[in-house]
């Protein structure tokens, strides 16, 4: 049983472009959220989809977009790329949305921005 | 979010002794909490959970406590051992919803 997939592992980007990170949730999961985790600091809510839909949403721009698809797999998109964008991008998976739940986290892909 | 610096608090104890790892959480009506490792240039691990209604839980070698008087969350490794070193993030979520805010982290080394 695969885990929380993410895609690429490592980036390379140029200010003012745009980029797109993929998620595929654990099996059996249908809910999936993003995270951003700068160095040296704890992992920041971006975002959550359910049933295709943007359910809840942290204090990030309209910068940062997402997509879920009808197999639950999801993307992230941020355009218009700033320096302070370069971070570790988490997903994470699980069923449903009320805690309780145990939340499994990908092994993140890494946005350098230059 | 929260600003945090690049100097993550730091724990380090000897193998075999127990650890004890703090955090302090935001929200008093946070509902839900819970404990991730985090080992360099992955993802972080679900260690432990606890609800609100609760004060203490048992896992395999960790015990979460939880005290909403100071809203206060600790983490109880015993035994360490070199493999536990990693960074330990606590989280909480709000309103019976899965969204997490984590904390800055605590670095904890392990010297055998």
């Amino acid at each position: 049983d695969a885990g929380v997939t993410q895609s690429p592992t490592h980036l390379i980007k140029t200010r003012g472009q745009q980029v797109t990170l993929r998620c595929s949730p654990k099996s059996g999961h249908d809910t999936v959220s993003w995270y951003q985790q700068a160095l040296g600091q704890g992992p920041q809510f971006i975002f959550q989809y359910y049933e295709e839909e943007e359910r809840q949403r942290g204090n990030f721009p309209d910068r940062f977009s997402g997509h879920q698809y009808p197999n639950y797999s999801s993307e992230l998109n941020v355009n218009a790329l700033l320096l302070g964008d370069s971070a570790l991008y988490l997903c994470a998976s699980s069923p449903g949305t009320r805690s309780g739940n145990t939340i499994y986290f990908g092994e993140g892909s890494w946005l350098t921005v230059v | 979010g929260e600003s945090v610096g690049l100097h993550l608090p730091t724990l380090s104890v000897q193998e075999g002794d127990n650890s004890i790892i703090n955090c302090a959480y935001s929200n008093s009506a946070s509902d839900y909490f819970i404990w991730y490792k985090q080992e360099s240039g992955k993802g972080p691990q679900f260690i432990i959970d606890i609800r609100s209604n609760m004060d203490k839980r048992q896992g395999q070698r960790v015990t979460v406590l939880l005290n909403k008087t100071v809203k206060h969350l600790s983490l109880q490794i015993a035994a360490t051992q070199p493999g536990d070193s990693a960074v330990y993030f606590c989280a909480e979520t709000l309103n019976n919803n899965n969204d997490m805010r984590f904390g800055a982290g605590t670095r904890l080394t392990v010297k055998p």
